[in-house]
C-alpha cells in the first residue's frame, strides 16, 4: 500500500522569502512522485514530477522539488515566493505500476505582503 | 482542447434524491478517477477505471457507483444522497504513469 504525509498543514511566510513544504511517502516499490497545486475554485493543476532520472525536478515558476530514497521524501522548495503563490499544494504518489495516485492532505501556503 | 470536462459545477440535492455527475475526456486517455476532496482531508478515491469497461473500487466507495462504456465518459451516480456525501468531486485522467489531469471539479451540497 502507498501513503503520503504532508508534515505541515499551513505555512504562512512572506513575499520573497523562502519556503519548503514537506512530504514523505510510504511504498514498498518504485514509485512515481507529483506535486499539484490548486487554486481556490479550481481544479488541481501539475507543477512538478519525479518519474525516472535526475533525483531533482524542476518547475517553470521557480519551484523545484529533490526525491530523496533513502528518507522517502519529495519536499518542495521555492527560494523567493511571491504573493500569487498563494494556494493549496497537494504531493501525489503513485507506485508499483498501478498508476493509481495517492494524495497527502495538502499544505496550505499564504504568503504575506 | 477541452481536457476533462465536469458537470454540473453546482448542485444542491436533498437528501434521498439521487443525480449523475457526468465526466469526459477528449485526450483518449485509458485511466480515469472520480475523488472527492473534503477540507483538510485532501483527496479520497472513490472508484477508478483502467479501460473502458473496467472499473474498481477505491478508498471509499460506499454510496457511490460508476460505468465506463466508451473511452472518454466516466459518470459517477449517487443513489441516496446523505449529507456525508456532500463534498467537491474531483474527475481526473491519465495515460498512466504520467500526470494526471483534472477537471474544475462539481460541488455538491445534500441537506
Amino acid at each position: 500500500a502507498q501513503s503520503v504525509t504532508q508534515l505541515d498543514s499551513q505555512v504562512p511566510v512572506f513575499e520573497e522569502a523562502p519556503v519548503e513544504l514537506r512530504c514523505n511517502y510510504s511504498s514498498s516499490v518504485s514509485v512515481y512522485l507529483f506535486w499539484y497545486v490548486q487554486y481556490p475554485n479550481q481544479g488541481l493543476q501539475l507543477l512538478l514530477k519525479y518519474l525516472s532520472g535526475s533525483t531533482l525536478v524542476e518547475s517553470i515558476n521557480g519551484f523545484e522539488a529533490e526525491f530523496n530514497k533513502s528518507q522517502t521524501s519529495f519536499h518542495l522548495r521555492k527560494p523567493s515566493v511571491h504573493i500569487s503563490d498563494t494556494a493549496e499544494y497537494f504531493c501525489a504518489v503513485s507506485s508499483g505500476g498501478s498508476y493509481i495516485p495517492t494524495f497527502g492532505r495538502g499544505t496550505s501556503l499564504i504568503v504575506h505582503p | 482542447n477541452a481536457g476533462v470536462t465536469q458537470t454540473p459545477k453546482f448542485r444542491i440535492l436533498k437528501i434521498g434524491q439521487s443525480m449523475t455527475l457526468q465526466c469526459t475526456q477528449d485526450m483518449n486517455h485509458n485511466y480515469m478517477y472520480w475523488y472527492r476532496q473534503d477540507p483538510g482531508m485532501g483527496l479520497k478515491l472513490i472508484y477508478y477505471s483502467v479501460g473502458a469497461g473496467i472499473t474498481d473500487k477505491g478508498e471509499v466507495p460506499n454510496g457511490y457507483n460508476v460505468s465506463r462504456s466508451t473511452t472518454e465518459d466516466f459518470p459517477l451516480r449517487l443513489e441516496l444522497a446523505a449529507p456525508s456525501q456532500t463534498s467537491v468531486y474531483f474527475c481526473a485522467s491519465s495515460s498512466g504513469a504520467g500526470e494526471a489531469f483534472f477537471g474544475q471539479g462539481t460541488r455538491l451540497t445534500v441537506v
